[in-house]
């Protein structure tokens, strides 16, 4: 257990609403990344962070945005939620080299 | 960022031995090969890594090639619980510019049956 908690762990929200989900560590790791996992596309990089205020972009970035302010926690944030951002989100840190998952929060944007 | 080439899905029989082979051909030297698997709706989990020598660790064996241009990953005696999705990952092991982004592949969906 790397002591990554997600939250929320389900959420049902409408389209154009903003929603926040947040990951939070408890060891004090630099790296930390967001997930999202979709039938028939496997984990996709949404965005990752090296440091407080210290983020980057992953491979579909576009309509999510980060944030770092302290260490423990990593928020990822849909300003305005779209029913193509309904997925599966999961949030990674990385310790000595190795990915710790967090137990994912599932999004459904009606 | 080095690309890998997995098989999209492996069956295999339970008891058996289970070969996922990957193939990463524009490694970069200081990248090490990660393998993960994701077993249904959970995180991915770590399994085993190596750079260039055979690793073993209590899930797994790690070969890798010479030259380093592909990669297999040894479950000896594969039960129902190892059904799972497996991704073959280069990742630098030290700091540098490509370091932070950590992208995954489609991965090998392993069956294991009865």
């Amino acid at each position: 257990d790397a002591g990554i908690t997600q939250s929320p762990r389900h959420k049902v929200t409408e389209t154009g609403t903003p929603v926040t989900l947040r990951c939070h560590q408890t060891e004090n790791h630099r790296y930390m990344y967001w997930y999202r996992q979709d039938p028939g596309h496997g984990l996709r990089l949404i965005h990752y962070s090296y440091g407080v205020k210290d983020t980057d972009k992953g491979e579909v970035s576009d309509g999510y945005s980060v944030s770092r302010s302290k260490t423990e926690d990593f928020l990822l944030t849909l300003e305005s939620a779209t029913s193509s951002q309904t997925s599966v989100y999961f949030c990674a840190i990385r310790r000595a080299g190795e990915l710790f998952f967090g137990e994912g929060s599932r999004l459904t944007v009606l | 960022d080095a690309k890998t080439t997995q098989p999209t899905s492996m069956d295999c029989a339970e008891g058996r031995a289970a070969n996922l082979p990957c193939n990463h051909s524009t490694i970069s030297g200081n990248e090490y090969v990660y393998w993960y698997r994701q077993i249904h709706s959970q995180g991915p989990q770590y399994i085993i890594h190596g750079l260039k020598n055979n690793e073993t660790n209590e899930m797994a064996s790690l070969i890798i090639t010479e030259d380093r241009k592909s990669s297999t990953l040894i479950l000896p005696h594969a039960t129902l619980r190892d059904t799972a999705v497996y991704y073959c990952i280069p990742q630098p092991n030290a700091g540098g510019t490509s370091y932070g982004k950590l992208t995954f592949g489609q991965g090998t969906i392993l069956t294991v049956h009865p």
